[in-house]
């Protein structure tokens, strides 16, 4: 069974930059796991930031990128914003079915 | 405005069933995939299951393989969920997703959701 893992929490001063990760443990997370990643703020659906590893939404602040990195997937936030503390979860395809990460907790301070 | 609407949450005593439906409105249905997903309140997404436009190819997650069956109908513009032999840990929000057909994402948009509790 795959399990996907996240940092469960990053703390990050207004302006600094900070890489989310996300992690297979079937091996390095490559192009074909297809990684998204979603941004979910309290009392709301989660929103998708970035698909297919590097796609963003149209309304995704070119500050969020999407990448692979050291085996795992990542999500680098460049000009961390107040709005931007959130949960984000990463969800990789492991060949027959979707699975998500823990989700990793942003807290701009 | 594309938008997708569950219903069907409700309170339902272990071992029981229930059918979730999510609405779909604003685009062309059969150009998606149809996901749903979960989330216990304060807790993470899990993945629960994914149809095809044409309902011919179905996943599911190893947690609810064997309980739940995903359908879609196309004329509604509806997928549905029905869930079998609830248990205690299916408690959770379930939110419907789309994925257009032939790619990898975006996973866009989400439903508002619908609580499920389990419990006696």
């Amino acid at each position: 069974q795959t399990v996907v893992t996240q940092e469960p929490s990053l703390t990050v001063p207004p302006g600094g930059t900070v890489t989310l990760t996300c992690a297979s443990n079937t091996g390095a997370v490559t192009s074909d796991y297809h990684p998204n990643w979603f941004q979910q703020k309290p009392g709301e659906a989660p929103r998708a930031l970035i698909y297919n590893t590097n796609n963003k939404q149209s309304w995704t602040p070119a500050r969020f990128s999407g990448s692979l990195l050291g085996g795992k997937a990542a999500l680098t936030v460049s000009g961390v914003q107040p709005e931007d503390e959130a949960e984000y979860y990463c969800l990789l395809f492991d060949g027959a079915a979707w699975v998500f990460g823990g989700g990793a907790k942003l807290t701009v301070l | 405005e594309v938008q997708l609407v569950e219903s069907g949450g409700g309170l339902i005593q272990p071992g029981g069933s229930l059918r979730l439906s999510c609405a779909a409105s604003g685009f062309t249905f059969t150009d998606f995939w149809m996901h749903w997903v979960r989330q216990v309140p304060g807790k993470g997404l899990v993945w629960v299951s994914r149809i095809n436009p044409d309902g011919t190819r179905i996943t599911y997650a190893d947690s609810v393989k064997g309980r739940f069956t995903i359908s879609r109908d196309n004329a509604k513009n509806t997928v549905y969920l029905q869930m079998n032999s609830l248990r205690a840990e299916d408690t959770a929000v379930y939110y419907c997703a789309r994925v257009p057909n032939g790619g990898w994402g975006p996973f866009d948009p989400w439903g508002q959701g619908t609580l499920v509790t389990v419990s006696s």
